[in-house]
């Protein structure tokens, strides 16, 4: 079955541009999307169809999806961008999620 | 504004449990999108359980559950269903509702608040 594979924590300082990869076989080939969850509350959808962002989201979120590898960018973090973020693709009638990142800002 | 509130969790007995979760959704019209259910088991990831179309014709499901659980909605009700049976430990998780993109059936733009189901004797 299709597996799609994240870091379980990256660290960036504020300020910084902290970049969450997500990979899979030829996931370029596919659809990726981003969601952020933060302690306690319910995932927010944060970047769809690899790069478009919802209406709401910050500019600072940016997503890419090439070769095997989707990555979620996040340009001048700041603290509340401290969460987990989750990849999602469907493939084969079937969806799947990465197993989560932990982003730090410190 | 889109709502979506499940309910319907609770404690249940491993083995022959059975659990029926709602999710009454407000705010959008609801018949021409499809709607997902995602659990979440306590400090784990998101996993994906099923998604039905606006239609209630197409459904999928995780390997996981296939064949213990049904997804179901009511228009008329504007509410998603989701039947578990045969429940095990392993689906102690929140189950969030979400509502899916146009065009989609996996990319979630709302989500409900979620419900907890504990399955433990």
């Amino acid at each position: 079955s299709y597996a799609l594979t994240q870091p379980p924590s990256v660290s960036v300082s504020p300020g910084q541009t902290a970049s969450i990869t997500c990979s899979g076989d030829k996931l370029g080939n596919k659809y990726a999307c981003w969601y952020q969850q933060k302690t306690g509350q319910s995932p927010v959808l944060v970047i769809y169809q690899n790069d478009k962002r919802p209406s709401g989201i910050p500019e600072r979120f940016s997503g890419s999806n090439s070769g095997n590898t989707a990555t979620l960018t996040i340009s001048g973090t700041q603290s509340m961008d401290e969460a987990d973020y989750y990849c999602q693709a469907w493939d084969s009638s079937t969806v799947i999620f990465g197993g989560g990142t932990k982003l730090t800002v410190l | 504004e889109v709502q979506l509130l499940e309910s319907g969790g609770g404690l249940v007995q491993p083995g022959g449990g059975s659990l029926r979760l709602s999710c009454a959704a407000s705010g959008f019209t609801f018949s021409s999108y499809a709607m997902s259910w995602v659990r979440q088991a306590p400090g784990k990831g998101l996993e994906w359980v099923s998604v039905i179309s606006g239609n209630g014709i197409s459904t999928y499901y995780a390997d996981s559950v296939k064949g213990r659980f049904t997804i179901s909605r009511d228009n008329s009700k504007n509410t998603l269903y989701l039947q578990m049976y045969s429940l095990r430990a392993e689906d102690t998780a929140v189950y969030y509702c979400a509502k899916i993109m146009s065009n989609s059936y996996y990319i979630s733009d709302y989500w409900g608040r979620g419900t907890l189901v504990t399955v433990s004797s």
